[in-house]
C-alpha cells in the first residue's frame, strides 16, 4: 500500500543550525502539507503546498521555515536557524486533492539542543 | 478556529467494551476525519465522512456526524488493547481553495485487557 516517508526519523541539532526534513508524499498526490507536535500537545498546522507553491500557512510558518519541492518525488521542509522551542515531531502528509483523505508519514522527530 | 475538540480528554475502558469519543467544531465543514496515534508514532487515517453523510462504518469503526449539531462521535466497538491510542479528529478549513484538516487534541484511549 502506498504510504508517506519521511526522513530522517529522528534529527538532533544545535541551536542555530538549518535543518532540512525530507518526505516522499504518495506518488499521484498533489496537495502536500508539514505539521508539527511538540511533546504532548496537539498536532498543529505549518504548510500546504499545491501545484509548487504555498497554497496556506499557519502563524508558526515564519520567515525561518520554508519548503521546497526540488525534483518530482520529495517534499522538504528547510528550518533556517533552529531554535529550542522549535524540538517537536514534524509530520508531512499529502492527498490526491483538497478535501480528501489526508495521509501521514510516521514523523521526523526533531531535537534542539 | 475551524478546529474540532474531542471528548473526553481521556478514556479507559476493559477489552470488550465499546469506547466512544466525541468530537465539535464551531463553523460548516465539508468533511471530517478521524485519526489515530500511537504513542509516539505517526497519525494513521481511519475514516472521512463528508458533510452529506451521517453515518459510515469501517470494521469496528463506526463513524456519525450531526452537521446541525457540528459534532461527530466515534465508535469503536469490541475494543481490544491494541486499540490503545489517542483519536483525533480533523475538520477541513476550506481557504483560498484548499483544505487544510485541522485537528484537536485528541481522545487518549486507553483499553485493559
Amino acid at each position: 500500500e502506498p504510504e508517506v516517508t519521511q526522513t530522517p526519523s529522528h534529527q538532533v541539532t544545535q541551536m542555530g543550525q538549518e535543518v532540512i526534513l525530507r518526505c516522499v508524499p504518495i506518488s499521484n498526490h498533489l496537495y502536500f502539507y508539514w505539521y508539527r507536535q511538540i511533546l504532548g500537545q496537539k498536532v498543529e498546522f505549518l504548510v500546504s503546498f499545491y501545484n509548487n507553491e504555498i497554497s496556506e500557512k499557519s502563524e508558526i510558518f515564519d520567515d525561518q521555515f520554508s519548503v521546497e519541492r526540488p525534483d518530482g518525488s520529495n517534499f522538504t521542509l528547510k528550518i533556517r536557524s533552529t531554535k529550542l522551542e522549535d524540538s517537536a515531531m514534524y509530520f508531512c502528509a499529502s492527498s490526491t486533492t483538497g478535501g480528501t483523505e489526508a495521509f501521514f508519514g510516521q514523523g521526523t522527530r526533531l531535537t534542539v539542543v | 478556529s475551524q478546529q474540532g475538540e474531542e471528548d473526553p480528554q481521556a478514556l479507559s475502558i476493559q477489552e470488550g467494551e465499546n469506547a466512544t469519543m466525541n468530537c465539535s467544531y464551531k463553523t460548516s465543514i465539508n468533511n471530517l476525519q478521524w485519526y489515530r496515534q500511537n504513542s509516539g508514532r505517526g497519525l494513521v487515517h481511519l475514516i472521512l465522512i463528508r458533510s452529506n453523510e451521517r453515518e459510515k462504518h469501517s470494521g469496528r469503526l463506526r463513524v456519525t456526524l450531526d452537521t446541525s449539531k457540528k459534532s461527530s462521535s466515534l465508535l469503536i466497538t469490541a475494543s481490544r488493547a491494541a486499540d490503545t491510542a489517542s483519536y483525533f479528529c480533523a475538520t477541513d478549513a476550506a481557504s483560498g481553495g484548499s483544505y487544510i484538516p485541522t485537528f484537536g487534541r485528541g481522545t487518549s484511549l486507553i483499553v485493559h485487557p
